[in-house]
């Protein structure tokens, strides 16, 4: 399996601090995307980060891609309790025109206020 | 949501019985991709889709058949429901790209099998 392994599994914190989740896939990828998921909907789009980019920032979102070590991190600055979520890693087969799409477990975070 | 919708949203089945389970986008996007979401485990690839008739297993196909006639409808078939198929199905939709692009969730099956 291709799939994306999340760490840590749950992350607790308070409001206002940075909440960092990490992310190891398997094999070579074109790019890593990280989604959200709130209780009971379906995931969420967050960020796409190439295999050429090392880092990519959106709002509160930053992004790095380590391929050497086939590891990304999501950092989420000042979180508010609203960060509250299940936050997927994803990637996909390189140049493959199949499309598949893999997974991992997650990482629960909450945010306290 | 995207342009995407699941139908049923809840069901509730027995044993054996047959089950299918609808997905239908507006968005003529090429691929589709059914998952199911357990405590524990995320998000598994049951089957995914690439084309009207081409379709392919995931990680977790066995009990599972899937069907694409056209293009805006991706159906995923249990063909004798068990107690271990309970889960939470999600159809994803995805347009192809020169490399993998966002994709784009339904708001989610939850199945229980009695």
């Amino acid at each position: 399996s291709q799939q994306g392994e999340e760490d840590p599994q749950a992350l607790s914190i308070q409001e206002g601090e940075n909440a960092t989740m990490n992310c190891s896939y398997k094999t070579s990828i074109n790019n890593l995307q990280w989604y959200r998921q709130n209780s009971g909907r379906g995931l969420v789009h967050l960020i796409l980060i190439r295999s050429n980019e090392r880092e990519k920032h959106s709002g509160r979102l930053r992004v790095t891609l380590d391929t050497s070590k086939k590891s990304s991190s999501l950092l989420i600055t000042a979180s508010r309790a609203a960060d509250t979520a299940s936050y997927f890693c994803a990637t996909g087969d390189r140049g493959s025109t199949l499309g598949r799409l893999y997974f991992g477990r997650g990482t629960q975070l909450t945010v306290w206020p | 949501d995207a342009g995407i919708t699941q139908s049923p949203r809840h069901k509730v089945t027995e044993t054996g019985t047959p089950v299918t389970l609808r997905c239908h986008q507006t968005e003529n996007h090429r691929y589709m991709y059914w998952y199911r979401q357990d405590p524990g485990h995320g998000l598994r690839l049951i089957h995914y889709s690439y084309g009207v008739k081409d379709t392919d297993k995931g990680e977790v196909s066995d009990g599972y058949s899937v069907s694409r006639s056209k293009t805006e409808d991706f159906l995923l078939t249990l063909e004798s429901a068990t107690s271990s198929q309970t889960s939470v199905y999600f159809c994803a939709i995805r347009r192809q790209g020169i490399e993998n692009t966002e994709a784009f969730f339904g708001q989610g099956t939850r199945l229980t099998v009695v």
